[in-house]
């Protein structure tokens, strides 16, 4: 079965530059959810959407921004980054309608160094 | 907010002992979810227990929710070294919500 895909899987990024994460959610999943995971800590909820709207919005800096496109897919923009940036980024997605049951499967993250 | 708190943090044990992990969590939820995580890599997903479920099984893994006292264990039995590894609990409320994460237990399995 397809499973959610993140691009890229390893990323090296300067200070001060920018970087670009995708995320492709499972074939007719309309929602996606991005999370931070910090070395040594718990993933943290940063953004998520749902049918190409901003649904709830977490701990996101103001110098990161995502959307979510008509075929569903979702990039996670960031901006001046920073040592702190560097974690795993975690992608998510579910189906919206089945709101009482909101089992969300997760891509394989994309690793982010920032130096 | 909600937030999953487990316990212990660390937890070391001999190959074909069980393994407990507990989490606890501060207001009301609709799902808990339990995770795996392998050092630097994904998340696995284990079980999702409802709310209105009291214990569920599958396989080896054994979890139980006790909405009154606002927690969950996992219970891993006959352990394998294969199962060392970091494992988080995760809630999420009424509606289409984020997960909100645990801090983790770190669980390292003997040979």
């Amino acid at each position: 079965a397809a499973g959610v895909i993140q691009s890229p899987r390893h990323l090296i990024k300067e200070k001060r530059e920018t970087a670009t994460l995708k995320c492709y959610p499972i074939p007719r999943h309309d929602t996606v959810y991005w999370y931070q995971q910090g070395p040594g800590q718990d993933p943290q909820f940063l953004i998520s959407f749902y049918e190409k709207m901003q649904s709830d919005k977490g701990s996101i800096p103001d110098r990161f921004s995502a959307q979510q496109f008509s075929d569903y897919h979702s990039e996670l923009n960031m901006s001046s980054l920073e040592l702190g940036d560097s974690a795993l980024y975690f992608c998510a997605s579910s189906l919206g309608d089945r709101v009482a049951y909101n089992e969300q499967f997760f891509g394989p993250g994309t690793r982010l160094t920032v130096l | 907010s909600q937030q999953g708190e487990e316990d212990p943090q660390a937890l070391s044990i001999q190959e074909g002992e069980n393994a407990t992990m507990n989490c606890s969590y501060k207001t009301s939820i609709n799902n808990l979810q339990w995770y795996r995580q392998n050092s630097g890599r994904g998340l696995v997903h284990l079980i999702l227990i409802r709310s209105n479920e009291r214990e569920k099984h599958s396989g080896r893994l054994r979890v139980t929710l006790d909405t009154s006292k606002k927690s969950s264990s996992l219970l891993i039995t006959a352990s394998r070294a294969a199962d060392t590894a970091s494992y988080f609990c995760a809630t999420d409320g009424m509606g289409n919500t984020p997960l909100v994460f645990g801090k983790g237990t770190r669980l390292s399995v003997i040979a």
